[in-house]
């Protein structure tokens, strides 16, 4: 079956810096999506994508669904202490189910 | 409400209990997942319904786990013999007719085995 590997693991970085994390899978996916975690809450959609090649942004989010087809990427600028989270990467084989990645814990200090 | 609704938000039992756990899926949503998170961990896929197609219940870990959506509406995840390895978040998610994969997750239900 698909898998996605998610990286880095973890993060801890200083406010304002920006941040990157990518997702590659082992077969081609029709959608990608990102998701963002709380603690004590479910993930929230940040941005989806669905052509490659597409570059979206969202506020200080920007995501790239790969031109293969089998990674995305999601760069935030400027953190701020409100980013600390979470990140999930999901894609989305045509017709068949959502696959989530293995998660990017971010923290942010000041 | 608008959004997915997961009942009970937290749920302490005793190891060998039963326990069942609610999901409300946005209205007019054909798609609902169950995935499972343990602290700190990702999400894990357990089953998933679409319509009146016969549920992908691949990600259930063992017999003790069943889930049943009725009327295509309200799921019921059910742990049977809960053993403390199962303590984790159980979040539920929904999706409509578009099938772009944009999920829409509970607040999950919180279980403990003690």
């Amino acid at each position: 079956g698909q898998q996605l590997n998610q990286s880095p693991q973890s993060m801890f970085i200083q406010e304002g810096e920006d941040v990157s994390m990518n997702c590659t899978s082992s077969s081609i996916f029709n959608t990608w999506l990102w998701y963002k975690q709380d603690p004590g809450e479910g993930p929230v959609l940040l941005i989806a994508l669905y052509k490659a090649g597409e570059l979206t942004s969202n506020g200080r989010l920007t995501a790239q669904f790969g031109i293969t087809r089998k990674d995305s990427f999601l760069n935030i600028s400027a953190s701020i202490p409100s980013d600390v989270g979470i990140y999930f990467c999901a894609g989305h084989p045509l017709g068949r189910k959502l696959t989530f990645g293995t998660g990017t814990r971010l923290q942010v200090t000041l | 409400g608008a959004g997915v609704s997961q009942s009970p938000s937290n749920k302490v039992t005793e190891k060998g209990k039963d326990v069942e756990l609610r999901c409300d899926p946005i209205s007019g949503h054909t798609a609902l997942y169950w995935y499972r998170q343990s602290l700190g961990q990702g999400l894990e896929f357990l089953i998933y319904f679409q319509g009146n197609s016969a549920p992908d219940k691949s990600g259930l870990p063992s017999d003790r786990f069943s889930a049943e959506r009725t009327g295509g509406s309200v799921s019921t995840l059910t742990i049977q013999r809960t053993q403390q390895e199962d303590s984790a978040v159980y979040l539920c998610a929904s999706r409509g007719e578009s099938n772009t994969g944009e999920l829409f997750f509970g607040e999950g239900s919180r279980l403990t085995v003690l």
